[in-house]
């Protein structure tokens, strides 16, 4: 059964800095990997969406990417900002799509 | 823009009572899909469907069904809710090709029972 899991559980940043997000998969057998954003007590909002054959997926200041042989994606944001304060999902697709716990990302002015 | 709607977004219900809780997807959508969300154990699916009529069960189907007689709408119903029920519930859609498609979620709904 496939497992996701992210580190760290929750990141707080000062507004500027470049970060990473990290997702970690235990079946590398998967069709993509979705990454999503959260905010308080709202639904999950899609960022990026890598498919397996592809390496990596560019949404203005996001850069998602993804290796299948090690297991491994990355959320990659530019230049935070407060407002990009969030929690941040993954989600590997197999079978089924299985979720990670979720990053909370916190940028301070 | 994917528009998935669940009508109520805040809900308290008190113990045994039914409650139905709607989804509707504007992009014409095969798949559908009900989790819920709690702290410390993420999402959990509990129902999903890639036909009118057809449903499936996920991880935690037990005290809960569904109903999707449009395409568009996808219905979970409590049938006697529990306190243990109280929880955010989300529904989510994807196009079709079950394992390839980008997942678009719903606002959510906050269900209290009491």
């Amino acid at each position: 059964k496939q497992e996701v899991t992210q580190i760290p559980a929750a990141l707080s940043v000062p507004e500027g800095e470049n970060l990473v997000l990290n997702c970690s998969f235990t079946d590398s057998a998967i069709y993509n990997l979705q990454w999503f954003r959260q905010d308080p007590g709202k639904g999950l909002t899609s960022l990026l969406l890598i498919q397996s054959s592809q390496r990596e997926q560019t949404s203005g200041r996001l850069n998602a990417s993804l290796d299948k042989s090690s297991g491994r994606s990355t959320l990659y944001i530019a230049a935070s900002q407060p407002g990009d304060s969030a929690t941040y999902l993954c989600a590997a697709q197999s079978n089924d799509m299985r979720f990670g716990a979720g990053t909370r990302l916190t940028v301070k002015p | 823009d994917v528009k998935v709607t669940q009508s109520s977004r805040y809900l308290v219900k008190r113990t045994g009572e039914k409650v139905f809780l709607e989804c509707v997807q504007d992009m014409d959508h095969e798949n559908m899909f009900w989790y819920r969300q709690d702290p410390g154990l993420g999402l959990r699916l509990i129902y999903f469907s890639y036909d009118v009529k057809m449903k499936e069960k996920g991880d935690i189907p037990e005290g809960y069904s569904v109903s999707r007689e449009k395409k568009e709408r996808f219905s979970l119903i409590l049938e006697s809710a529990s306190t243990n029920q109280t929880s955010m519930y989300l529904c989510a859609s994807s196009p079709p090709g079950a394992n390839t498609g980008e997942l678009f979620f719903g606002e959510g709904s906050r269900l209290t029972v009491l």
